[in-house]
């Protein structure tokens, strides 16, 4: 499967602790996004890295959220201290770009996190 | 402001008519594009059709074509022929100006139901 890969696909955690995401993208793909989407919502923009570069961070991404891309491959995000809130679906996009320049993007399956 | 309105939560269609999705977008860029994307129930985003607000005429990819009316700021869905896997959430999203970080908006997304 050459596709966007999310690992889990779902977290149950306890209020308070910390959790991990991973992102996949696809292999040629240099620009990776993260988003949120909560229940009834499009997906909100948290964060994009270009290679291993993070470039632009979202106002939504509080300090307690931190994501990285080493060596410009895959990627993670971590939540510390989760609070309620926090319970959406995170999604991970890889993209491409399109020969008149414009860049579509990629999704993977999403971890759908509940915190308790 | 909203920057992507979809107006209809909910749709319902036959199988085998044509559906119209609406989508009103608000931006004062000169260059931008417009997407659709498709959610079934399993979650993943499902990268649709794409409009470039140079492009003259209106995309079609198979079944789907954007109806693109950029005096009144509409990019409608049309997806004809409507299918039983049809049946999912699509969103309408629009990237602002040009290069950069190709960030997208979404609007909130409109249920479509597709019954025998």
């Amino acid at each position: 499967d050459t596709g966007v890969s999310q690992n889990p696909r779902h977290k149950i955690t306890k209020r308070g602790q910390n959790v991990t995401f991973r992102c996949d993208p696809i292999s040629e793909h240099n620009r990776l996004y993260w988003y949120r989407q909560t229940l009834g919502q499009g997906p909100e923009f948290l964060t994009y890295f270009q290679n291993e570069a993070q470039l632009e961070k979202s106002r939504l991404l509080s300090d307690r959220f931190s994501a990285e891309r080493p060596k410009g491959s895959f990627s993670t995000l971590e939540i510390q201290r989760t609070e309620q809130g926090d319970s959406a679906m995170y999604l991970c996009a890889s993209s491409l770009r399109l020969d008149r320049g414009e860049e579509t993007q990629y999704f993977g399956p999403g971890t759908r996190l509940l915190v308790l | 402001a909203q920057k992507i309105t979809q107006t209809q939560p909910g749709m319902f269609v036959q199988e085998k008519e044509a559906v119209t999705l609406d989508c009103t977008y608000d931006t004062s860029d000169q260059s931008y594009g417009l997407f659709w994307y498709k959610q079934p129930s399993s979650g993943e985003m499902i990268f649709l059709i794409y409009q470039g607000s140079y492009d003259e005429q209106n995309a079609t990819e198979g079944r789907y074509s954007l109806n693109f009316q950029k005096a009144r700021k509409s990019a409608n869905l049309v997806i004809s022929a409507s299918q039983l896997g049809d049946s999912a959430m699509y969103f309408c999203a629009m990237r602002e100006g040009l290069g950069g970080s190709y960030i997208p908006t979404f609007g909130r997304g409109t249920s479509l139901i597709v019954h025998p």
